[in-house]
């Protein structure tokens, strides 16, 4: 059974649109993550989170947006989505924020029209 | 800018065949983590490996850390058709534990 749950897999999303990205984790973890892979840049850290607190954002963009309404739930909501958008999001889990054990999900893919 | 680097970009070994990728980084470190992602799926971390230890191994996997130069590797023994896929090494950053990738090394092992 997986144990990170993205969904979708897949997503077409008009430009300015607004699209929400669902990560669930059933690793009992406390910490949780949000990468960004395109074919321009490697795995890029977005976001943490470690008990339903941000720790840490190195996103330049409020137009990115975590949402962790359960401790095993971080969902990140994207606006005024662009062409640029465009890339895989991973979403990872830990223990908690000082584990470098780090579980990635299978990613949602997000094309942007 | 990143922070870590891995090279060579790409290897491509025939089975059976050992390979070594390696790594280098630019900050301090308390850990030093190897990933392999296959194509279609999300990185999956192979060997993690911290500032006091010099190696660790993994069944076919072994792992190098050289703080003094801030280097590191991996090898692969006997590698398979199935380890085909992208490396990466990562590091910390800032005593943050979220892992920073390199662009990674993509390994084709042919039958």
């Amino acid at each position: 059974d997986p144990k990170i749950i993205q969904k979708p897999k897949y997503l077409v999303a008009v430009t300015g649109s607004e699209k929400i990205l669902i990560c669930e984790q059933y690793l009992g973890h406390n910490a949780m993550y949000w990468y960004r892979q395109s074919a321009k840049k490697p795995l890029e850290f977005m976001f943490s989170y470690s008990y339903q607190k941000l720790m840490d954002n190195q996103t330049a963009s409020s137009r990115f947006q975590p949402q962790s309404s359960k401790k095993n739930h971080l969902d990140l909501q994207i606006t005024a989505l662009k062409p640029d958008d465009s890339a895989t999001y991973f979403c990872a889990s830990s223990q908690d924020g000082t584990s470098y054990e780090q579980y990635f999900g299978p990613g949602t893919r997000l094309t942007v029209l | 800018s990143q922070l870590a680097e891995e090279n060579p970009w790409a290897l491509s070994v025939h089975e059976g065949e050992s390979v070594t990728v390696n790594c280098s980084y630019k900050t301090s470190i308390t850990a030093l983590q190897w990933y392999r992602q296959k194509s279609g799926e999300g990185p999956a971390q192979l060997i993690l490996i911290r500032s006091n230890e010099r190696e660790k191994r993994n069944g076919r996997l072994r792992a190098t850390l050289d703080t003094s130069s801030q280097s590191s590797s991996l090898s692969i023994t006997a590698t398979r058709c199935e380890d085909t896929a992208v490396y990466f090494c990562a590091t910390d950053a800032n005593n943050n534990n979220a892992p920073r990738f390199g662009a990674g090394t993509k390994l084709t092992v042919k039958p």
